[in-house]
């Protein structure tokens, strides 16, 4: 009964390749988010989907493209994977872009780039 | 200047002390305040949320606002090993997008 889930929790991976990151959830929520986590913590949002339309998208390198084919689903496709790539990403979903925006996150995708 | 800043950390602190975390912020826009914690491994949790100034408790836990000052606390209470996370500012505007301030890690040592 996992809220937000993700697939893979790890990947390691090569320079250059290119990768994907699933995410799902099952709160029948309008909206949903792609986060960067570095080291420092500092969460950073990539993205965001309002019922399978892109609504934010932030200063991300064109390597990184979203998908969204149903509202329940973003998946995030990576090209030419860098070493700055390294980081955490989570996705998160909530309802509707409100004053409250309560954001319900998935246990995050720990990427490696060698 | 990023739009939300806090203080420094981490931090580490024996079981039963008051632990106070701040962060200040530029947009004067915002006026939903919320506080995430983040255990190891895992991602964000909301932990409490406040419209506007003033004050919110919720058990050990307590939010400020001072809108004026553009500065928001959380304040922990009678500390427990099991508060040891990262704790993580967040505000919104009427909009709804959050935008988040760098985590701070909070150890308490038994």
């Amino acid at each position: 009964d996992t809220a937000v889930s993700q697939t893979p929790k790890y990947l390691v991976t090569q320079m250059g390749n290119d990768k994907s990151i699933k995410c799902e959830q099952n709160l029948g929520h309008d909206t949903m988010y792609w986060y960067k986590q570095d080291s420092k913590k500092f969460l950073k949002i990539m993205f965001s989907y309002n019922n399978k339309e892109l609504i934010i998208n932030e200063t991300v390198p064109n390597r990184f493209s979203p998908k969204s084919p149903d509202k329940a689903h973003l998946n995030l496709h990576i090209n030419s994977l860098e070493l700055g790539d390294s980081a955490v990403y989570f996705c998160a979903s909530s309802q509707a872009g409100t004053g409250t925006d309560t954001q319900y996150f998935g246990p995050g995708t720990r990427l490696t780039v060698l | 200047q990023k739009e939300v800043e806090k203080d420094p950390g981490p931090l580490s602190v024996p079981e039963g002390a008051i632990v106070s975390l701040n962060c200040t912020y530029s947009n004067s826009a915002f006026q939903y305040f919320m506080w995430y914690r983040q255990y190891s491994r895992k991602g964000p949790e909301l932990l409490m949320y406040t419209y506007s100034s003033g004050n919110k408790e919720d058990g050990r836990f307590t939010a400020q606002v001072d809108k004026s000052s553009k500065y928001i606390s959380l304040f922990i209470r009678d500390s427990q090993p099991s508060d040891s996370a990262t704790y993580l500012c967040a505000m919104s505007t009427n909009a709804g997008k959050s935008t988040f301030g760098d985590g701070t890690t909070l150890t308490v040592k038994p």
